[in-house]
């Protein structure tokens, strides 16, 4: 069965800082990555994916991330962050034919001013 | 063009009632999957539909739970004599049949078991 550990369950940073929120999996087959934001109140919404090709993948609002297969890693990153990415961040995983999505427990990211 | 739209947002049941979540997918969206995130954790799959069909319900508890996609209307998560423990957040979300990869996520149904 699948597994998805994202390592970090509350993060907090200040304005213009760097981020990198780490995942890793467990599924050693071919794999679609993806990972999802959810600000306060709103919806999941899709930051990233990664199918194939290129593993670094840029995604939305400045975000990126890179996949590493011999790692099972698919860390997302963010040069500088801002007050407005505070939110919960989910990495996903979807492999083995399965169409479901295998979810990280997620990390609450805090930006402070 | 409306998003994946879920209803009710919140729904409180007490113990032994039946709780139902309506999930209406994105125009032109004929996949609809529902996730469960319990407290303090990711969330889990459950079921995958098509119209009439339930193509994946690995993630499906064997007992009281069921799901249904007609054929006209929204996709129907039922949940019969509940109990606390289905106290959770209910998520929907739908993809088009071109590209199932991408998943778009609703708001979501908070179930709340007295």
């Amino acid at each position: 069965a699948q597994s998805v550990s994202q390592h970090n369950h509350h993060v907090i940073l200040s304005e213009a800082a760097s981020l990198e929120l780490g995942c890793n999996y467990s599924y050693g087959g071919t794999v679609n990555l993806f990972w999802y934001v959810q600000y306060p109140g709103q919806h999941l919404q899709l930051l990233l994916k990664y199918f194939s090709g290129d593993p670094l993948v840029k995604g939305i609002k400045g975000f990126e991330a890179e996949f590493i297969k011999s790692k099972f890693s698919f860390n997302l990153r963010k040069p500088s962050v801002q007050w407005s990415d505070t939110a919960e961040y989910f990495c996903a995983v979807q492999g083995g034919g399965a169409d479901g999505l295998t979810f990280g427990k997620g990390t609450h990211l805090i930006i402070q001013p | 063009n409306a998003g994946v739209m879920q209803n009710p947002r919140h729904l409180v049941r007490r113990r032994g009632q039946e709780a139902r979540l309506r999930c209406s997918p994105m125009k032109g969206h004929s996949h609809v999957y529902w996730y469960r995130q319990l407290p303090e954790e990711g969330l889990k799959f459950m079921v995958y539909l098509q119209k009439e069909n339930i193509i994946d319900e690995s993630g499906m508890p064997k007992e009281r739970f069921s799901a249904e996609f007609p054929k006209e209307g929204p996709s129907i998560l039922r949940i019969q004599q509940v109990v606390r423990g289905d106290s959770a957040a209910y998520f929907c979300a739908s993809s088009p049949p071109s590209v199932k990869n991408i998943q778009y996520f609703g708001a979501g149904t908070r179930l709340s078991v007295l």
